[in-house]
């Protein structure tokens, strides 16, 4: 089984500056896949950022990057240089490779990004 | 990654009908989800939706409630049966494109659909 825990239910970030949100994870699956989604207020999920559990480096895609601490069970997403758009609920999620494509999701965590 | 069309993208019913929510990809995909999210909530996961064969529901979820077509692999439909208040939600399909081992470990959702049943 697995479990993903945010244990920030919201954060608020001044435009321009950098905002952390915090993962972390518990799996007895020895290969593993984590994920991070934003869903604004249109309710669509929009992909940002995946790592796999074997990769070596932290995944970057544009502003976003994960800070992927293996030992420490812990994916968490760096926003840098936030834009008003950033204001959304951000999603982690994981699933188990490479057969089992269920996702288990956070809570979730809620950024408003203040101009 | 993939490009999905979920339609309707909102709906408000009426208690004791059905809706049917399509999810079209601009490519062929094999594996296709259905996942719901109660208001305030995280998702849960309906079912997988099989291409060909009846689709694999999870835990707490009926395919007389939840139907689901799969005619191929570019399209799939949920349908929500005989509605209640507690079926308002946002229903989402998601996709995993690609092939092999390498390819196919993302996973995108689509726009989603907002469902409110009075």
């Amino acid at each position: 089984a697995q479990k993903i825990t945010q244990t920030q239910p919201g954060m608020f970030v001044q435009e321009k500056e950098a905002v952390t949100l915090d993962c972390t994870y518990d799996t007895s699956d020895p290969s593993y896949g984590l994920f991070w989604y934003k869903q604004p207020s249109s309710g669509e999920m929009i992909f940002l950022i995946y790592q796999g559990s074997y990769d070596q480096q932290n995944a970057t895609e544009g502003r976003y990057s994960l800070n992927f601490q293996k030992a420490r069970k812990s994916a968490n997403l760096v926003i840098s240089a936030s834009q008003l758009g950033d204001s959304a609920m951000y999603f982690c999620a994981m699933r188990a490779l490479p057969n089992d494509y269920k996702l288990s999701f956070g809570a979730g965590t809620t950024v408003t990004v203040r101009a | 990654s993939a490009v999905i069309s979920q339609k309707p993208s909102r709906d408000i019913c009426q208690r004791g009908t059905s809706l049917t929510i399509q999810c079209q990809v601009d490519s062929q995909v094999t594996m296709m989800f259905w996942y719901r999210q109660q208001p305030g909530q995280s998702l849960t996961l309906i079912a997988t939706a099989n291409q060909g064969s009846e689709a694999t529901y999870e835990s707490g979820f009926v395919i007389d409630k939840f139907p689901i077509s799969r005619p191929n692999l570019t399209f799939s439909t949920l349908t929500v049966s005989n509605m209640s208040p507690e079926d308002s939600s946002i229903y989402l399909c998601s996709v995993s494109p690609g092939q092999g081992y390498l390819t196919n470990e993302k996973l995108f959702f689509g726009s989603g659909t907002q469902l409110s049943v009075l």
